[in-house]
């Protein structure tokens, strides 16, 4: 069974461009959630869809945002860069939801410069 | 306070012994609680999930959860160096919104010596 795959694996962006990350999840699994790994901050939870709509959220600004095709794959765009958006961003794949086993991709690398 | 927290570490133990790592959690409501490792990098891979009081084993691994003392721990018996990792500890945390969300442990760095 083939696992989650995320695109593209490392992105160099610099400050006020915005990017869009894609995730396509396990098949079959119709949740993904986003996470911004930092050192500092540990794993943040971004937001999870399920189903195409969005069924969770966390604490980050406005111009994080993403959505979830017919075809469970996800993005999550994020747009006027800055400095502190550098991070490891995550997507994870789930059966029943982001409050259940989850599986993660390998990750896009973000630097803003 | 953290709403997961978890020693930082690193833990180091000999190859062959038992690893303890711990996590504690807030919200004392919670009902699932994960352990995922993370290799340096490499992205998290779930390892175990507990929802009941007790514990829970499978093969080297057992989880352990006390609700009453909100805590939940993470055994690996017969610690190999390839082990040597962080492991994150996630908790499912309701929100004041009402919503849920998974909160993870800044994690604890495991390092096995031969």
């Amino acid at each position: 069974k083939a696992g989650v795959t995320q695109t593209p694996r490392y992105l160099i962006k610099t400050r006020g461009q915005q990017v869009t990350l894609s995730c396509s999840p396990i098949s079959g699994h119709r949740s993904v959630s986003w996470y911004q790994q930092t050192p500092g901050q540990g794993l943040q939870f971004l937001f999870e869809y399920f189903s195409e709509t969005q069924r969770n959220k966390g604490n980050f600004p406005g111009r994080f945002s993403g959505r979830q095709f017919s075809n469970s794959r996800s993005e999550m765009n994020v747009s006027t860069l800055e400095l502190g958006d550098s991070a490891l961003y995550l997507c994870a794949s789930s059966l029943r939801g982001a409050l259940y086993e989850q599986y993660f991709g390998p990750g896009t690398r973000l630097t803003v410069t | 306070q953290k709403e997961v927290e978890q020693n930082s570490g690193p833990l180091s133990v000999p190859e062959g012994a038992i690893a303890s790592l711990n996590c504690t959690y807030s919200d004392r409501g919670s009902q699932s609680f994960f352990w995922y490792r993370q290799y340096s990098g490499k992205s998290p891979e779930l390892i175990m999930f507990i929802y009941s009081n007790g514990d829970k084993e499978d093969g080297r691994f057992t989880a352990q959860l006390n609700k009453a003392s909100q805590y939940v721990s993470l055994l690996i018996r017969d610690s190999q160096p390839s082990d040597s990792a962080t492991y994150l500890c996630a908790v499912k945390i309701e929100m004041n919104t009402g919503f849920q969300k998974l909160v993870f442990g800044t994690g604890t760095r495991l390092l096995v010596s031969p």
